[in-house]
């Protein structure tokens, strides 16, 4: 079956701009997450959804950062006013729950900001 | 941050040799789950032992946990060049929000 996807595979933005990037989890997940690595490092948590609804949004580093998944299935991340230092691969997962379970990840969204 | 800390950073053997890594924490977990990245984009997981385990193993790969001492190291037998990559471990606490560590870059040389 089709895995974890994700778009675009690559952005380009300028510094000031608004920037989205979508997420298709695995057909079924419940759970779903966003997580973002800078080079040379492990990737950080930002935000999860049981569903529809953000459980944990603890890991998302400012305002700046948004996340919605409307009907439980896609999610989209929402940056405004993009800084340079927002640039990095941003990394979405699923999983059938949010107990215990293995990550599936899709092959992440590598954000440049100008 | 991150709380998972790997040890070596970096990491080059032949092939057929065997690699080792570890893996420290600092909270109490759920589970610890290993993934591996290959250039920089998507992790593919490996393995995930839970706190009451002690060893697992599967295929070549053979990971122990240390929940006393908070550490868990990845074994990995007659390696392949195909297995260079980057190891991450992470831990999961209540429910499955991961926390990965800094990542160990293994080159298998043939």
């Amino acid at each position: 079956g089709a895995g974890v996807s994700q778009t675009p595979s690559n952005k380009v933005t300028e510094k000031g701009k608004y920037v989205e990037l979508r997420c298709d989890p695995i057909s079924g997940h419940t759970a779903l997450y966003w997580y973002r690595q800078s080079l040379g490092q492990g990737p950080e948590f930002l935000i999860y959804f049981q569903g529809t609804g953000a459980a944990d949004d603890s890991g998302l580093p400012n305002d700046r950062f948004f996340a919605v998944r409307p009907e439980g299935s896609v999610s989209t991340l929402k940056i405004q006013r993009t800084e340079r230092g927002d640039s990095a691969v941003y990394l979405c997962a699923s999983s059938p729950t949010y107990t215990n379970n293995e990550q599936f990840f899709g092959p992440g969204t590598r954000l440049t900001v100008l | 941050s991150q709380q998972g800390e790997e040890d070596p950073q970096a990491l080059s053997i032949q092939e057929g040799e065997n690699a080792t890594m570890n893996c420290s924490y600092k909270t109490s977990i759920n589970n610890l789950q290993w993934y591996r990245q290959n250039s920089g984009r998507g992790l593919v997981h490996l393995i995930l032992i839970r706190s009451n385990e002690r060893e697992k193993h599967s295929g070549r790969l053979r990971v122990t946990l240390d929940t006393s001492k908070k550490s868990s190291s990845l074994l990995i037998t007659a390696s392949r060049a195909a297995d260079t990559a980057s190891y991450f471990c992470a831990t999961a606490a209540a429910g499955n929000k991961l926390t990965f560590g800094g990542g160990t870059r293994v080159l298998v040389k043939p």
